[in-house]
């Protein structure tokens, strides 16, 4: 069974770089039938879709977010990165990674808060 | 690209059916077969019920279902149950490889 799992910082001050990874276990990250995603929902509020990328480093980002994301992906490693430069307290949600399937996220991670405060 | 429009809450009794409503444009839902729908439990990921507009993912209850009608989607639960309390989103494939989410729905089983 396929699982995600968000790692990295908690906490991070204004004007940083947020830096998460996403570690996929039970499948190769490497399938060409898949792309790999970020989603982040910030507290109380809806989801919102940060990029995409595929195995290969093809990537696709959210047209108000693509100035400050980078997403990356180390096969080897099994796994997928996101950095999100420049944070304010805007950028404060719970940050999700999924595998994404046609189009539909499935699964899911359970999600990491990150939280930019000084 | 902006947010896909839904009703911020919902409601019905044990039984009865819901309908939620997604509404974008020609350019999203309206122009590609694309819309899933997610249930957010509290503190809990996100799990897609529905894709590609009405098809159910294995283990989904059949009481979920999909459609769509020109720029607007569109997902009914029915024989409510206790447990189908929770957010609902939608999304739906916006081209040139974006996607793009909706607002969310609180459904309330009265």
């Amino acid at each position: 069974q396929l699982q995600l799992q968000e790692s990295g910082p908690g906490l991070v001050e204004p004007s940083e770089t947020l830096s998460l990874t996403c570690t996929v276990s039970g499948g190769s990250i490497s399938n060409s039938s898949y792309y790999w995603a970020w989603i982040r929902q910030p507290p109380g509020k809806g989801l919102e879709w940060i990029g995409s990328i595929y195995h290969i480093g093809r990537t696709y980002y959210n047209p108000s977010l693509k100035s400050r994301v980078t997403i990356s992906v180390d096969t080897s490693k099994n796994h997928f990165s996101l950095k999100l430069s420049s944070v304010t307290a805007a950028d404060t949600a719970v940050y999700y990674c999924a595998r994404l399937r046609g189009s539909r996220f499935d699964p899911w991670g359970q999600g990491t808060l990150v939280t930019v405060s000084s | 690209q902006s947010a896909l429009t839904q009703p911020p809450s919902a409601s019905g009794s044990p039984g009865q059916s819901v309908t939620i409503s997604c509404t974008g444009t020609s350019r999203d839902v309206g122009g590609y077969n694309y819309v899933s729908w997610y249930q957010q439990h509290p503190g809990k990921a996100p799990q897609v019920m529905i894709y590609e507009v009405s098809k159910r993912p294995s283990g989904v209850p059949d009481r979920f279902s999909g459609s769509k009608s020109g720029n607007t989607a569109s997902l009914t639960v029915s024989g409510l149950q206790a447990e189908d309390e929770a957010d609902y989103y939608c999304s739906s494939y916006a081209g040139s490889n974006n996607l793009v989410f909706g607002g969310g729905t609180k459904l309330t089983v009265l």
